[in-house]
């Protein structure tokens, strides 16, 4: 069965838009985390947020926000003011502890922020 | 600085062969995973290990092989059974209660 459901394939916005990146994830274990990552062209996997299944706080990191709603088994990333910079293809990812912590990822949304 | 090494950054290898792509730590960290990662999609698990000397197939195994002689090191062999190995090849490393750390990646292509 799917783990995470990342239904945006491609967003393309134009700079300086907001713009909202939606997962869905499916577990049955209380205990679990969930990431965001950032690839960019070069490959590399940059980590952006980790949030376990008992903080159900947003966060806010500068233009970054992650909204983690357990009800509806949710974890979307918002970037306010977008950049150029911003454009790469974008994962979220779940562990979780009666799978030994290893990550599922979900398919990926490319983010294209147009100048 | 801490991290992750993964070498080498491109792989060429022929039909048949057998190629070990290396990941190295010195994170300490007990558990090491690798993925792969096809165009356009997600990262798939092949192996992991969460301590030395043992490992566990991940979701697509077959055509692969790795060992966990030292807590260091976990290469990972893509034998000739792997019948598209093709693709963009992620290390990565974690502790627990902390995050995931990954590697710049091994790209393998088939010639």
């Amino acid at each position: 069965a799917q783990k995470v459901t990342q239904a945006q394939t491609e967003i393309s916005v134009v700079e300086k838009e907001d713009v909202t990146l939606d997962c869905v994830y499916e577990t049955r274990d209380t205990t679990y985390y969930l990431f965001w990552y950032k690839q960019p062209p070069s490959g590399e996997l940059v980590f952006l947020i980790r949030r376990n299944s008992f903080d159900e706080q947003n966060e806010i990191s500068g233009r970054y926000s992650w909204n983690f709603q357990k009800s509806t088994s949710s974890f979307n990333f918002t970037i306010t003011a977008s950049q150029v910079v911003d454009s790469a293809v974008y994962f979220c990812a779940l562990s979780e502890a009666q799978r030994n912590n290893d990550m599922r990822f979900g398919a990926g949304t490319r983010l294209t922020v147009k100048p | 600085d801490g991290g992750i090494t993964q070498s080498p950054k491109y792989l060429f290898r022929k039909e048949g062969q057998n190629v070990t792509l290396s990941c190295e730590q010195n994170l300490n960290h007990d558990a090491m995973y690798w993925y792969r990662q096809d165009p356009g999609q997600g990262l798939r698990l092949i192996y992991y290990s969460q301590i030395v000397n043992d490992f566990q197939k991940g979701d697509i195994a077959e055509g692969y092989s790795v060992s966990r002689e030292k807590k260091e090191s976990f290469p990972l062999t893509v034998t000739s059974a792997q019948k598209n190995p093709t693709a963009f090849y992620l290390c990565a490393s974690h502790s627990r209660g902390g995050g995931y750390t990954f590697g710049s990646g091994t790209r393998l292509t088939v010639v």
